[in-house]
């Protein structure tokens, strides 16, 4: 499974665009990028995911460069709610379901 | 609309008294996981299952098991907690597909070993 790396923390301020990159070298063909975003005590909720190029649903957005060796998950006007630790996760669609392995994640701290 | 529950929400049990964590979940999904994160850390996946087939991870030490009897169902047991088995414990859960699926996670149980 590709290892991923990304910032450990970062500060925002509220009503900010906030942009967490995360570097997977050695991701594989088959492998594909999904982010998490984990309150303190709750399990990790799938915020998007995807393979190339650009994705877009209702509260982030995904950019993968040609080579895909990084991708960006973008907040727009973050708040305070915002406010948890975010994973980036590189993961193979193996017999039909994913398999992946969890990075050190980026804690994200926005701030009033 | 809880869809992955687990229960309990907070376990205490002494040092080498089995403990068993419960999962279940109401999405009818192929595969079920078990997840280990302890404080300030990433979840550790432990093992899982696709239908009845049990898959452990290389580096899941023994004392640690699982069980699915059915669809909805799924079960951990340590069978000698250590002070070093204090963590939390997540439960989540896929379709299978030949499009990927995100991991639906339980908000966990919290194990405390006294």
């Amino acid at each position: 499974l590709a290892k991923t790396t990304q910032p450990i923390s970062m500060d925002s301020y509220e009503g900010q665009e906030v942009n967490i990159t995360c570097s997977h070298n050695n991701i594989a063909t088959n492998d594909y990028i999904t982010w998490y975003q984990q309150f303190p005590s709750q399990g990790p909720r799938f915020i998007i995911q995807g393979y190339k190029t650009k994705v877009t649903n209702e509260v982030a957005s995904l950019f993968i460069p040609a080579d895909r060796k990084s991708s960006t998950l973008s907040l727009p006007r973050v708040s305070l709610s915002d406010t948890a630790v975010y994973y980036c996760l590189v993961g193979v669609l193996s017999g039909g379901y994913q398999k992946v392995t969890f990075g050190i994640g980026t804690k994200l701290q926005v701030i009033p | 609309d809880a869809m992955v529950i687990q229960n309990p929400r907070y376990q205490v049990t002494q040092f080498g008294k089995p403990v068993t964590l419960s999962c279940s979940q109401t999405l009818n999904h192929n595969v079920m996981y078990w997840y280990q994160q302890k404080s300030s850390q990433a979840p550790k996946l432990l093992f899982h299952y696709y239908d009845k087939d049990f898959n452990n991870e290389a580096d899941t030490p023994d004392n640690f098991q699982s069980r699915r009897p059915n669809t909805s169902f799924c079960f951990l047991d340590i069978r000698s907690p250590g002070l070093g088995d204090a963590a939390m414990y997540l439960c989540a859960t896929s379709s299978r597909d030949r499009v990927l699926q995100p991991q639906h996670f339980g908000d966990g149980t919290r194990l405390s070993i006294l």
